[in-house]
This record gives C-alpha cells, sequence and structure tokens, in this order.
C-alpha cells in the first residue's frame, strides 16, 4: 500500500485479555517503530526494528508488552493481561533507513480497556 | 533526559490570522527538530523540520527556525485558514536510530 497501515483501527478489550495489533509499513522500508499516545498527549517511543532485529525496547512499559517482526516487514505488537491504563493510541511508523529519513506514521490503532 | 516543551492549547484563530505555536527543547547532543501536524481523522504528517543550529524549515506557509541560543523552534505561519485546524507537535531527534521525543502537542482552531 502507499502508506502505513495498521489494524484493527479500534478495540475493546476487558481487563486481563490479551491483544494483538498489526503494522504493514510501506514496502522497502528498513525501520519500524511503535509508539504509545495517551489521550492529550504527545506519542510516547515504546520499540525500534531495524529489519527483523529489534534494536531498542527501552520504552516497553512492563513484560505485558511484546513486540515482534519476524520476516522484517510486518510487525505485531502483543499486550498481554490488558489493564485500564494500556488504553491509548497505538502508533505505528517507518522510514525507508536508520536514520536521517522521513518518519511515516499509520493511523493507529485505539485500544480501549474496560 | 531529552524533553519538549510546546504551548497549551487549544488556539483558536480567525482565518488570516497570524500564528505562533510556541516550541521550546532540552536534549543533550545537537538536535535535529520537528513538527509534525495531525488532522482530524488522520495519521501523523511531517509538517518541516530543521537539522542545525539557524536552520529554517519551511511548508505550506508554516516555518520556524532552530534557535540554539534559546533552545527553541517555534512555529509560524502569516496567515491561517480553516484548514489548518489540527493537532501540531514539536518533536525532536539526537540521532539515536531516529527515535522521536514529542511534546503534548497545541490544538489549533481556526474559525471563519
Amino acid at each position: 500500500g502507499a502508506g502505513v497501515s495498521q489494524s484493527p483501527r479500534y478495540k475493546v478489550a476487558k481487563r486481563g485479555q490479551d491483544v494483538a495489533l498489526r503494522c504493514d509499513p510501506i514496502s522497502g522500508h528498513v525501520s519500524l517503530f511503535w509508539y504509545q499516545q495517551a489521550l492529550g498527549q504527545g506519542p510516547e517511543f515504546l520499540t525500534y526494528f531495524q529489519n527483523e532485529a529489534q534494536l531498542d525496547k527501552s520504552g516497553l512499559p512492563s513484560d505485558r508488552f511484546f513486540a515482534e517482526r519476524p520476516e522484517g516487514s510486518v510487525s505485531t505488537l502483543k499486550i498481554q493481561r490488558t489493564q485500564q491504563e494500556d488504553s491509548a493510541v497505538y502508533l505505528c511508523a517507518s522510514s525507508l533507513a536508520a536514520t536521517g529519513n522521513t518518519i511515516y506514521f499509520g493511523e493507529g490503532s485505539w485500544l480501549t480497556v474496560v | 533526559g531529552d524533553s519538549v516543551t510546546q504551548m497549551e492549547g487549544p488556539v483558536t484563530l480567525s482565518e488570516e490570522a497570524f500564528l505562533t505555536i510556541n516550541c521550546t527543547y532540552t536534549a543533550t547532543g545537537y538536535p535535529s527538530l520537528f513538527w509534525y501536524v495531525q488532522y482530524p481523522g488522520e495519521g501523523l504528517q511531517l509538517l518541516l523540520k530543521a537539522t542545525k543550529a539557524d536552520d529554517k524549515g519551511s511548508n505550506k506557509g508554516f516555518e520556524a527556525t532552530y534557535r540554539k541560543e534559546t533552545t527553541s523552534f517555534h512555529l509560524e505561519k502569516g496567515s491561517v485558514q480553516v484548514s489548518d485546524s489540527a493537532v501540531y507537535f514539536c518533536a525532536l531527534d539526537t540521532g539515536t536510530a531516529s527515535k522521536l521525543t514529542f511534546g503534548t502537542g497545541t490544538r489549533l482552531q481556526v474559525t471563519l
């Protein structure tokens, strides 16, 4: 596709459920990022992949959060045993190379934990 | 650590008014600075950027100048339009794998 595609766009999960959020980056983009954006806040960095390698996961808030990109293209962010504080928009972004290139964002996956 | 502070919104202006959205930053090293815009129902889009001191980024009538002495990157536009209504985010990147640090965003509402 032409842009970064994320699914589902909207997800309501009961507390304690596991969720999986998918990201399809722009074709050929090496770098892929996940950000978390709470209501009324700016996006906060979660994790970064270069191809299939997860080079930085310093922003993941707990061990309930896990991300993978096994073939260096599509990525999945998984949240286990969701809590209410996990409610946020999860943004995926990609760029052509590691540094110095424009980062393109998807529209986000809105997660509400009830 | 790195941080970005931008003026709180919402900012409400009449069409053709002058816009300034303030942004200041704290960073180690020499960051690149960005303004991103988020239109209703859409993803974040890069509006403009500057990579070194005294650089001016510009796009769609918006501009911002990288001021190292005041650690600022204020966004300006001479004449806003209703279509500029959106949330604007200031961000920095210290070059570590393009990991962006964002401000909290400023909502702009332009009325006729």
